[in-house]
């Protein structure tokens, strides 16, 4: 059963539009959620994180809001440009095991120029 | 410090060979975990290690297994591939809610 989910395996945004990427989450126990970019060849690098107790958390062009009670948080990358283009995995810790990262399938999102 | 290192990160194998992958994780870092990614199936976990036990296990037939270390590096061995073996396959160490990983390794199955 998949913990970490998102329902979008791509998105096309036009570059200087805002870049919206869902996660829903089941384990009501995760209390510390992560973000994740992938380009084509390399290892994911973090993005942005967010802790539970938070319910938004902001870093220059990106946004990461938590509503813990739909379960469900949701990147903000604004403005797109071409070079956000990527795949990106939204992932979660449990409180009983911060070793223990579980993550979601990936969206990949394209910037169009 | 050094981050998490792969080898290698590009291999052929025919059907039906084996294949072992191997990775350091960053020091420090007892958890390590494993996942493959193909096109349009994004990360999909195999399994993570802690202190030489495996602690989870994804959905991926017995031909898929691997082993930790008392250094924490964790080696993944395939046993009689298969052309859908094909994929990057990445590792990651965590410590404190946190994840990095390794640039991978290409296998390609031909």
């Amino acid at each position: 059963d998949q913990q970490v989910k998102q329902n979008s395996p791509s998105l096309s945004v036009q570059e200087g539009r805002i870049s919206i990427l869902n996660c829903d989450y089941t384990n009501s126990m995760f209390d510390y959620f992560l973000w994740y970019k992938k380009y084509p060849a390399e290892g994911p690098t973090f993005l942005i994180s967010i802790s539970s107790i938070k319910d938004k958390n902001e870093d220059g062009r990106f946004t990461v809001f938590l509503n813990k009670s739909a379960k469900h948080l949701s990147l903000h990358i604004v403005p797109s440009q071409p070079g956000d283009s990527a795949v990106y995995f939204c992932a979660a810790t449990l409180k009983t095991s911060y070793d223990k990262v579980i993550f979601g399938p990936g969206t990949s999102l394209s910037v169009i120029p | 410090k050094a981050g998490v290192t792969q080898t290698p990160r590009y291999l052929i194998k025919t059907r039906g060979q084996q294949v072992t992958l191997s990775c350091s994780p960053i020091s420090g870092h007892r958890s390590v975990s494993w996942y493959q990614q193909t096109p349009g199936q994004g990360l999909q976990f195999l399994f993570e290690y802690f202190s030489e036990t495996q602690r989870n296990k994804g959905n991926f037939p017995g031909r898929f297994s691997g082993r930790q270390f008392s250094n924490s590096r964790s080696e993944m061995n395939v046993s009689t591939l298969e052309l859908g073996d094909s994929a990057l396959y990445l590792c990651a160490s965590s410590l404190n809610g946190e994840a990095f990983f390794g640039q991978g390794t290409r296998l390609t199955v031909v």
